[in-house]
């Protein structure tokens, strides 16, 4: 089956200007995540939906950053007032969620976001 | 507050080497761990995870790893390595339903 489809894959953008990123998940799966991924690093946290409304956005740098995920699927990432430190690739995620307990994620090629 | 760590940024190995990845974490209790591969161009996928239980956990791509709960850590292992390994290999650990991962490290293979 179809996995975690993030568009675009890459963006490039002014500073100042508004992005949003896409992100479908599997079909099914009623948890999804997002994460960023700088150059050189780790992926880190920003924010995690279980359904439609958010569990932990406690990684959400600032109030710039927002998320929405309105039906319980399709989630969008969206950045206001862009910085050149917002450049990074943006990883979506999705697991199955429900009372079974974690699984695993499985993660979206990710949006390549290039600010200038 | 819980972190992981991977001390090797980068590691040059011949193919046909062994390999191993050193992952350390820091939770105030035995977190779940997962080690995850990224090829360049590539989204993250797993290898394989430890939950409980048998402690070497054997994963895809003839790679296991081994949890060590008095070191804290869950190292990665590959007997014999092959060119198409070359990628950045991410530990992470779960907590709170949201991953932690290490900063990576660059597997370079030599003929």
């Amino acid at each position: 089956g179809a996995g975690v489809s993030q568009t675009p894959s890459n963006k490039v953008t002014e500073k100042g200007k508004y992005v949003e990123l896409r992100c479908d998940p599997i079909s099914g799966h009623t948890a999804l995540y997002w994460y960023r991924q700088s150059l050189g690093q780790g992926p880190e946290f920003l924010i995690y939906f279980q359904g439609t409304g958010a569990a932990d956005d406690s990684g959400l740098p600032n109030d710039r950053f927002f998320a929405v995920r309105p039906e319980g699927s399709v989630s969008t990432l969206k950045i206001q007032r862009t910085e050149r430190g917002d450049s990074a690739v943006y990883l979506c995620a999705s697991s199955p969620g429900g009372g079974g307990g974690y699984t695993e994620a499985f993660f979206g090629q990710g949006t390549r976001l290039t600010v200038v | 507050a819980q972190s992981v760590t991977q001390p090797d940024i980068h590691i040059t190995v011949s193919e046909g080497a062994s390999l191993e990845l050193r992952c350390n974490y820091s939770y105030g209790a035995t977190p779940y761990l997962f080690w995850y591969v990224q090829s360049p161009g590539q989204g993250l996928q797993l290898l394989l995870k430890y939950f409980s239980g048998d402690t070497l956990v054997q994963g895809i791509k003839g790679f296991e790893a081994e949890f060590k709960r008095s070191q804290s850590s869950f190292n990665l292992r590959k007997p014999s390595v092959h060119w198409s390994d070359a990628a950045e290999y991410f530990c992470a650990a779960l907590g709170g339903n949201k991953l932690t991962f290490g900063g990576g490290t660059r597997v370079l293979v030599k003929p």
